[in-house]
């Protein structure tokens, strides 16, 4: 079967770091997305990555390890509106996108 | 200017009840999803239409059924509402199936079955 797997939760401190674990095992592999989704929202688009390695995106990075089934998202200079849930999203050889539960990280003053 | 819209925001229904979803985009999107988000959270795709075609159709009941009368609209009938059918259900929609394939949320529409 096809499998996503993250953390249920994290806590981190304004203007810290944190790198949210996404491992998965999908039937092919076409792309690895990020979306961050707030309580009662819908989620929105972050990041990509398709090809090995580490993606930037001002505090946002997200890398890629196809031979370990591997990501992580990376959010650097916390700010208290980073309190979100982050759905890590594979899309497989059908072009389907399966999608983790997501991490819900809490940002602490 | 809203990209993905839905109507309702909310629906509080009771059991038995058949009840719809509507779905618009103007972004000049191909393809159109139904999703359920359920109390954990958890994202489940439910349909996507892709120019007025069904191109997925996950182990649903058949009570679900996807309507989309051109390819700006996706809207989707509930037939027979059960408790289990509570959740927050989000249309989404994307170009197509290219190599960045981004797909945009509307804001989703909280489904209470009583």
């Amino acid at each position: 079967g096809q499998n996503i797997d993250q953390p249920t939760e994290m806590t981190a401190t304004e203007g810290a770091i944190v790198q949210i674990n996404c491992t998965y095992q999908t039937s092919g592999f076409n792309g690895l997305f990020w979306y961050q989704q707030h309580a009662g929202e819908a989620p929105t688009f972050l990041s990509y990555n398709v090809l090995d390695g580490l993606e930037e995106k001002g505090r946002f990075s997200s890398f890629l390890s196809r031979s370990k089934g591997y990501s992580y998202l990376l959010l650097k200079e916390l700010q208290m509106k980073d309190s979100a849930s982050y759905l890590c999203a594979v899309r497989d050889s059908n072009y389907q996108l399966i999608w983790g539960a997501g991490t819900k990280l809490i940002i602490k003053p | 200017d809203t990209a993905v819209s839905q109507t309702p925001k909310y629906l509080v229904t009771q059991m038995g009840n058949d009840k719809s979803i509507k779905c618009e985009q103007n972004l000049g999107h191909d393809t159109m999803y139904w999703y359920k988000q359920d109390s954990k959270k958890f994202l489940k795709i439910m349909f996507s239409y892709n120019n007025k075609e069904l191109i997925i159709n996950e182990t649903v009941p058949n009570r679900f059924s996807p309507k989309s009368p051109d390819k700006a609209h996706l809207n989707l009938h509930i037939n027979s509402l059960e408790l289990g059918d509570s959740a927050v259900y989000f249309c989404a929609s994307s170009p197509g199936q290219g190599e960045v394939e981004t797909q945009y949320f509307g804001p989703g529409t909280r489904l209470l079955v009583l």
